[in-house]
């Protein structure tokens, strides 16, 4: 079965600062998506990326998916508190379609 | 996207009781799915709620312990059967939009504590 392995585990910076997050797949991707999740509330979509080699933005944070689809990072430039947080990246495989298996998560706090 | 809400956002249930979780999509979705997030780790997917027929569970999860239902495109229900402390979780449903996108999107989750 497929497994994710985020790094870090958890991240601590300073308001401004960058950062990246790694999610790195035991097999080939079809598909990797990047949720953020306040804690103990839902999972908030932020990017969906599907193409070796391709990369998405959205605000302050970019996506990536390498060109062997087999590893993502997910960088924030200029940090801010209201980006703190538990990253998740999930993959979609396995037998039942649809199901996405989870990254065990980063955890981001951003001190002001 | 597709807004999700689900009912109630948390609950505190006593040992052998039952508490029924709903998901409630502003649009009709293909695909709805029931996750758990017990503590401190990360989201594991329960069931495929179909629609007009019986649920599709994962292994290691059981119809008479998580009874789902799937009435129409836009609504589902989980159940937690006889509930014990190990179930003490948030449960969120998650939703496949529609024809032409894969993203899926998340509700805001459901906190259990089982005492």
């Amino acid at each position: 079965s497929q497994e994710l392995e985020q790094s870090p585990q958890s991240l601590i910076v300073q308001e401004g600062k960058n950062l990246t997050i790694n999610c790195t797949s035991s097999k080939t991707l079809y598909g990797l998506y990047w949720y953020k999740q306040k804690y103990g509330e839902g999972l908030i979509f932020l990017m969906m990326l599907q193409k070796g080699g391709e990369e998405k933005s959205h605000e302050k944070i970019t996506a990536k998916l390498d060109e062997k689809k087999q590893q993502s990072s997910l960088h924030i430039t200029a940090s801010q508190p209201s980006h703190a947080g538990i990253y998740l990246c999930g993959a979609p495989g396995g037998t039942s379609y649809g199901k996405l298996t989870f990254g065990q998560g980063t955890i981001l706090t951003v001190h002001p | 996207s597709a807004v999700i809400s689900q009912k109630p956002s948390r609950d505190i249930c006593q040992r052998g009781t039952s508490l029924t979780i709903q998901c409630q999509v502003d649009s009709q979705v293909t695909m709805m799915f029931w996750y758990r997030q017990q503590p401190g780790q990360s989201l594991t997917l329960i069931a495929t709620a179909n629609q007009g027929s019986e649920a599709t569970y994962e292994s290691g999860f059981v119809i008479d312990k998580f009874p789902i239902s799937r009435p129409n495109l836009t609504f589902s229900t989980l159940t937690v059967s006889n509930m014990s402390p190990e179930d003490s979780s948030i449960y969120l449903c998650s939703v496949v939009a529609g024809e032409g996108t894969d993203t899926q999107y998340f509700g805001p989750g459901t906190r259990l504590t089982v005492l």
